[in-house]
């Protein structure tokens, strides 16, 4: 069956470190989506992508890059982990057209 | 003001009620509605789709959507225990694919 994941499940670092975290699809999905959610927020999109070699900011990208090579994949990257970046990730994607997102199940992230 | 509104609860009911759950938005270009159900530590799953105004039925939920009062609402009946999660609406001014726009969750609590 196809699917989305996102690798690590849990995630602790310390501030200052890049960390990336993993989003792989099997849909052959064209948009990918990251969120993050907090208590109090909800969720906020920080970066998304229509295709290969396409990337936008999002809501709250500040801190935060995303790269698309192929179309299986959309990794996050946090280029120096901040204390308030502690969040869960969530990668969603979409096939287009009249299609829904379809999220992940989440990475936990902790920043100390 | 966020462009859309979601009561956060908890709102706890007993099993077989008939449970409401409510969004209202601003922006009048939204045209697709969706409820995702997120249940703990899980990502969130589609629930309910709609385009423009209406009702839509599946099983015991029923997704309205009231573009005149900028007010959409989710009904749960013969409310299950397993109903218990959290429950987020998301709109877009243009096809699904793109970039949502979510409310913060409303808590569901349902109590054999």
């Amino acid at each position: 069956d196809a699917e989305i994941t996102q690798s690590p499940r849990h995630k602790i670092t310390e501030t200052g470190r890049q960390v990336t975290l993993a989003c792989h699809q099997t849909w052959n999905h064209n948009n990918m989506f990251w969120y993050r959610q907090d208590l109090g927020h909800g969720l906020r999109l920080i970066h998304y992508s229509y295709g290969v070699q396409d990337t936008n900011k999002g809501e709250v990208s500040d801190g935060y890059s995303v790269s698309r090579s192929n179309t299986e994949d959309l990794p996050l990257t946090l280029e120096s982990a901040a204390s308030s970046q502690t969040s869960v990730y969530f990668c969603a994607s979409s096939g287009g057209e009249g299609d829904t997102q379809y999220f992940g199940p989440g990475t936990r992230l902790t920043v100390l | 003001q966020k462009e859309v509104e979601q009561d956060p609860g908890p709102l706890s009911v007993p099993e077989g009620a008939i449970v409401s759950l409510n969004c209202t938005y601003s922006n009048s270009a939204f045209q697709y509605f969706m409820w995702y159900r997120q249940y703990s530590r899980k990502g969130p799953e589609l629930l309910m789709y709609t385009y423009s105004s209406g009702n839509k039925e599946d099983g015991r939920f029923t997704a309205q959507v009231d573009k005149s009062s900028k007010y959409i609402s989710l009904f749960i009946r013969d409310s299950q225990p397993s109903d218990s999660a959290t429950y987020l609406c998301a709109m877009s001014a243009t096809v699904s694919g793109y970039a949502l726009n979510f409310g913060k969750g409303t808590s569901l609590l349902v109590t054999p």
